[in-house]
């Protein structure tokens, strides 16, 4: 079946850090692959997505390319604000038609001090 | 952009008694809701997955008899909490798709607590 793989958190960064936060797939064929944010008490926001291998999702400073050849999708910001703070899931959705539930990561928590 | 409203966003019920909660597409026809349950720090569950007029199919392992769910229109569908325990609080979020473009939208949540 399907799975993905986070990095355990919580990551903790000073601001202005780099952030990276890897995420792997297992799949059949070619899933499209998500990154979703979770505030506090909050629902999930997507944050960027890809549906095709070599994408580049990006949003708000954010991104993350899907590699194939290493089921990969991480995620990474070259400057983390104290705003980032929140719950980071890497996502995926079979390549059929996009009405399949997601599968979900396991979260990692990134708390970002001043 | 696609909103989805989740009501309601927190309830306490006490152990025995029914709770319902509601998850609207506010502004497209949502072909396809999906429930999910999160625990504290992990990752969302997927409980069941409904299309609109037809019954929800639930996951391995969810009671369908405790967990009812109903998809009555385009833009509504509800999860009821039959006989709630303590076991049962958790954090409940619904999706909504149109099944074009990968498009999922998220509600916000609803904190259930059953003292």
């Amino acid at each position: 079946g399907n799975s993905v793989t986070q990095m355990e958190g919580p990551v903790t960064l000073s601001e202005e850090a780099f952030l990276t936060i890897n995420c792997t797939y297992t799949a059949t064929g070619y899933p499209s692959l998500f990154w979703y944010v979770q505030y506090p008490g909050e629902g999930l926001q997507l944050l960027l997505k890809a549906t095709k291998a070599d994408d580049k999702g990006s949003n708000k400073g954010f991104e993350a390319t899907y590699r194939k050849e290493t089921t990969s999708f991480h995620l990474e910001k070259g400057s983390v604000q104290v705003s980032d703070s929140a719950v980071y899931f890497c996502a995926l959705t079979p390549m059929d038609t996009g009405r399949r539930a997601l599968t979900f990561g396991s979260g990692t928590r990134l708390q970002v001090q001043p | 952009g696609a909103v989805v409203s989740q009501h309601p966003s927190r309830v306490i019920c006490k152990s025995g008694t029914s709770v319902k909660i509601e998850c609207r597409s506010l502004d497209f026809q949502a072909t396809t809701m999906f429930w999910y349950r999160q625990f504290p720090k992990k990752s969302l569950m997927l409980m069941a997955t409904s299309n609109e007029g037809s019954k929800a199919t639930y996951e391995q392992g969810v009671e369908k008899d405790k967990f009812l769910i109903n998809h009555a229109s385009l833009t509504l569908s509800t999860l009821t909490v039959t006989s709630a325990h303590p076991e049962d609080s958790s954090f409940y979020i619904c999706s909504a798709t149109t099944g074009r473009n990968y498009g999922y939208t998220f509600g916000s949540g609803t904190r259930l607590t059953v003292v």
